[in-house]
């Protein structure tokens, strides 16, 4: 069945590391989300993409995190370099515009930064 | 920015009984209001949503109802099952989750007591 698989599911980093986290989207969806949920913050938007296109990346520390697409079924968020506060399970959703408004998600990426 | 607040951040109810969650939300233009279930170590899964045109909707055992003008909407869960228990998310946005962003409350964790 159609389902966003993201990987890894689970990443433990040293401090200063470089993290790349993955994601493909359903097949045929034209927007792909970043999200990141932490205890204290919830679930954050971080970016998203149309048409793999950057659409919105005001919720993503522009200084060490960078969201793109290389292509309509790959969505990479990278970390460089990787801080302990960047603990959190990282979420890619996907969805499709003028259809179901539905946004649907993945299994998430638990991150660790030691 | 939109900011949507959810209260209890915890809720036990017994088996049987009713459980009801409400959310409120500052943006005026906001449209699209889902709620999602995320159990451990998964996902957020869509359970229903309502738009603005919409006071109340339901399916089966879930229903939420919204009103616009005091910009609150809530999720009734009715004869609650074990199955039940899990983190609650309401959320909002101007066109759809699939389409732009969703701002997320910060959940409510449902404990159904056997």
């Amino acid at each position: 069945d159609a389902r966003v698989t993201q990987t890894p599911r689970h990443k433990v980093t040293e401090m200063g590391q470089e993290v790349t986290m993955r994601c493909q989207p359903i097949l045929g969806h034209n927007t792909v989300f970043w999200y990141r949920q932490t205890m204290m913050q919830g679930l954050e938007l971080l970016a998203y993409f149309r048409n793999r296109a950057p659409l919105d990346d005001s919720g993503m520390p522009k200084d060490r995190f960078s969201a793109e697409m290389p292509d309509a079924t790959l969505a990479t968020l990278k970390i460089q370099p990787s801080e302990p506060r960047d603990s959190a399970v990282y979420f890619c959703a996907s969805g499709l515009t003028g259809g179901s408004t539905e946004a649907f998600f993945g299994q998430g990426t638990r991150l660790t930064v030691v | 920015g939109e900011n949507v607040e959810q209260h209890p951040s915890t809720l036990s109810v017994q088996e049987g009984d009713s459980a009801v969650i409400k959310c409120t939300y500052s943006d005026s233009a906001s449209n699209y209001f889902p709620w999602y279930k995320q159990e451990l170590g998964k996902g957020p899964q869509l359970i229903i949503d309502i738009r603005s045109n919409v006071g109340e909707k339901k399916d089966q055992r879930i229903a939420v109802t919204l009103n616009k003008t005091a910009k609150h909407f809530s999720l009734h869960i009715t004869e609650t099952q074990p199955e039940d228990s899990a983190v609650y998310f309401c959320a909002a946005s101007r066109s759809g989750g699939g389409a732009d962003g969703l701002t997320f409350g910060k959940g409510t964790h449902l404990i159904i007591q056997p």
